[in-house]
C-alpha cells in the first residue's frame, strides 16, 4: 500500500521550460489536491479536484495546469517556468473536503 | 475564501512542559479543522481533527479544542518530548463550500532539553 506517491522528488528547470509533476493514489480517495509550500507561507493550494472529471482553481493557479486523468492520478503541469515557482510541492488525497489528507512525499523544485 | 491565522510562528518551551498553539479562522461555513505535523524535509502528517459538532478531542498527550462562536480552535500538547520538535500546522475547510483546506502559515515548536 504506497499511499500517495508523487514524481519526481527533485527537479531543477530552466526559466521557460515546461514540465509535468505526476501523483498517483491508491487509496480510492475521491478528492486529489496540489499544494505548494514556500518558507514562512505556509501550504496554499494551486488545485484540486473533488473528484473524477472535475478540477477547480485554489488559491494561486496561475502559470499552472491539472488533470485529473482517472481517479488515481492528478498531475500538475508547468508550461513555462518561472523563477517565482521555485517551491515545494505536495500532492495530497482525501475522501472529501471534511476529511484528513494524505500527503505525498514532495517534490523540489528549483527554477533558474 | 477562507483565511486561516496561526500564532506563535515559534514557540520554544521546556521538556515536560506544555505547548499551545492557536488559529483563529474566517468562514463561519467551514466545520473540519485538522492539524498537521512535519518534520524537516518531510510530508505534513495529520496528528488530530475535529468537526464543529465537537468541542475538544484527546488523542494522549495531544488534544484539540473548538470554539465555534469565537471561530478559534487550539492544539494543546502536555508533557513534551524531544520527537514533538516539528513545525505545526492547522487548516479549516469542508463546509459544504469550495473543497480544499486553508492552511496557517505553521508553528515551529522546539523542545528544549
Amino acid at each position: 500500500n504506497a499511499g500517495v506517491t508523487q514524481t519526481p522528488k527533485f527537479q531543477v528547470l530552466k526559466t521557460g521550460q515546461s514540465m509535468t509533476l505526476q501523483c498517483a493514489q491508491d487509496m480510492n480517495h475521491n478528492s486529489m489536491y496540489w499544494y505548494r509550500q514556500d518558507p514562512g507561507m505556509g501550504l496554499r493550494l494551486i488545485y484540486y479536484s473533488a473528484s473524477e472529471g472535475t478540477t477547480d482553481k485554489g488559491e494561486v493557479p496561475n502559470g499552472y495546469n491539472v488533470s485529473r486523468l482517472n481517479k488515481r492520478e492528478f498531475s500538475l503541469r508547468l508550461e513555462s517556468a518561472a523563477p517565482s515557482q521555485t517551491s515545494v510541492y505536495f500532492c495530497a488525497s482525501s475522501y472529501g473536503g471534511d476529511y484528513g489528507y494524505t500527503f505525498g512525499s514532495g517534490t523540489r523544485l528549483t527554477v533558474v | 475564501g477562507e483565511n486561516v491565522e496561526q500564532h506563535p510562528s515559534t514557540l520554544s518551551v521546556q521538556e515536560g512542559d506544555s505547548a499551545v498553539i492557536k488559529c483563529t479562522y474566517s468562514d463561519s461555513a467551514s466545520n473540519y479543522f485538522p492539524w498537521y505535523k512535519q518534520e524537516l524535509g518531510k510530508r505534513p502528517q495529520l496528528i488530530i481533527d475535529i468537526r464543529s459538532n465537537v468541542g475538544e478531542k484527546k488523542d494522549q498527550r495531544i488534544a484539540v479544542t473548538l470554539n465555534k462562536t469565537a471561530k478559534h480552535f487550539s492544539l494543546h500538547i502536555t508533557e513534551t518530548q524531544p520527537e514533538d520538535s516539528a513545525v505545526y500546522f492547522c487548516a479549516a475547510g469542508g463546509g459544504g463550500g469550495a473543497d480544499g483546506l486553508t492552511f496557517g502559515k505553521g508553528t515551529h515548536l522546539i523542545i528544549q532539553p
